[in-house]
């Protein structure tokens, strides 16, 4: 069945170091793509998302590209701070669905 | 962007008894919300559609007479857990569609003893 497979944390990372958190997924078909962030004590807030192949989203800094020869969504960000410490969750929606399918979170930590 | 909120952020209970979670949209109808449950270091998993005025679709392997689901209005909808047991405990979380973009509440912190 469809699923999302995200890198296990937690990533701890100096201000400032260059950000990579992979995320692959399997699918029937061309899902639209979501990366979602959830800060301590909120909720799941959209960060960006990519609807079709070779599609860019970006947000804050952060960027992901629709990978279709890779079935990738990997989540970059040159330089991190430390207001960017939260837990990270790729997402896919097929197109027919309604169901959004997360992945199991990575939680960043980034230090002063 | 649109806001949905829950209450209770945390809740305690003892084991048998039932707890009530709300979520509601703040500034938007929604005739469609979605309950989600997610354990420790895992994926939020979605457990139910909520349909304003007719009977939750709940997602294979939950129990409907479980989590009870209840969306009265166009702006709340209400997740009870019945006879809790320590198994429930568990981060309940709840969305809402606006505008077609998925937003989430803060989520509730169902601990059962």
């Amino acid at each position: 069945g469809d699923s999302v497979t995200q890198m296990e944390g937690p990533v701890t990372l100096s201000e400032e170091a260059c950000l990579t958190i992979n995320c692959t997924y399997t699918a029937t078909g061309y899902p639209s793509l979501f990366w979602y962030v959830q800060y301590p004590g909120e909720g799941l807030q959209l960060l960006l998302k990519a609807t079709k192949a070779d599609d860019k989203g970006s947000n804050k800094g952060f960027e992901a590209t629709y990978r279709k020869e890779t079935t990738s969504f990997h989540l970059e960000k040159g330089s991190v701070q430390v207001s960017d410490s939260a837990v990270y969750f790729c997402a896919q929606l097929g197109r027919s669905s309604y169901k959004l399918i997360f992945g199991s979170g990575t939680r960043l930590l980034v230090r002063p | 962007g649109a806001v949905v909120s829950q209450h209770p952020s945390w809740v305690i209970c003892k084991s048998g008894t039932s707890v009530k979670i709300e979520c509601r949209s703040l500034d938007f109808q929604a005739t469609t919300m979605f309950w989600y449950r997610q354990f420790p270091k895992q994926s939020l998993m979605l457990m139910a559609t909520s349909n304003e005025g007719s009977k939750a679709t709940y997602e294979q392997g939950v129990e409907k007479d479980k989590f009870l689901i209840n969306h009265a209005s166009l702006t709340l909808s209400t997740l009870t857990v019945t006879s809790a047991h320590p198994e429930d405990s568990s981060f309940y979380i709840c969305s809402a569609r606006n505008t077609g973009e998925l937003f989430f509440g803060e989520g509730s912190r169902l601990t059962v003893l």
